[in-house]
């Protein structure tokens, strides 16, 4: 079936940027999603690519896709200490999303 | 216009009860999804429902659970004689239609965390 694959775990200082990686192996996916979690709360969509796109930005967020690898990756500029969460990677090849475990990103003061 | 309402947020069962999860869809939305996150996992599709139709439910456990989207009232994860392996945060989400990018219409509840005791 449908496999989506992330770190587990990324630790950065305020204001680096950080980088959170996913592959998935679904060849048909034509969306593919960052959501944002927050202890003890529900998921928020963070930004989307459509597949035909290479990336996209939306202000502090660069989504980068390499469709020939099946390689996603989500880019927080400068990033700050609201932004720890986890981040999961999301798959739409088919209606139901296909999820990741999540990267659970930690920023140091 | 509120959000994806589930409820109760936090529920607490002994082995062999059932639960009862609740997901109120937002306004306008009528189609309903139910996830399963288990400790430290992704989250992982159950079913998918319409009102008063299941529409997909590869992802749910063939034995003791079922979904229901009745045409009036909120739609409904039962889990009977629910077991330790149950415990996990359930998920629900709503959108308008279906079809991605549906997904980017796609707004998540804040979950309900069953514990089974």
């Amino acid at each position: 079936g449908e496999d989506v694959e992330q770190s587990l775990f990324l630790s950065v200082r305020e204001g680096d940027s950080s980088v959170i990686n996913c592959t998935y192996t679904d060849s048909s996916s034509t969306y593919l999603y960052w959501y944002k979690q927050e202890p003890g709360a529900g998921l928020q969509l963070l930004t989307y690519i459509f597949s035909n796109m290479d990336m996209k930005q939306d202000q502090r967020l660069t989504v980068l896709l390499n469709k020939k690898d099946k390689h996603l990756s989500l880019r927080i500029a400068d990033t700050q200490t609201g932004d720890s969460a986890i981040y999961f990677c999301a798959d739409a090849g088919n209606t139901p999303l296909v999820f990741g475990k999540g990267t659970r990103l930690s920023v140091i003061a | 216009n509120a959000g994806v309402m589930q409820n109760p947020r936090h529920l607490v069962r002994r082995r062999g009860q059932e639960a009862r999860l609740r997901c109120s869809p937002m306004k306008g939305h009528s189609h309903v999804y139910w996830y399963r996150q288990l400790p430290e996992e992704g989250l992982k599709f159950m079913v998918y429902l319409q009102k008063e139709n299941i529409i997909d439910e590869s992802g749910m456990p063939k034995e003791r659970f079922s979904a229901e989207f009745p045409k009036e009232g909120p739609s409904i994860l039962r889990i009977q004689q629910v077991v330790r392996g149950d415990s996990a945060a359930y998920f629900c989400a709503s959108s308008p239609r279906t079809g991605a990018p549906m997904n980017t219409e796609a707004f998540f509840g804040q979950g309900t965390r069953l514990t089974v005791v």
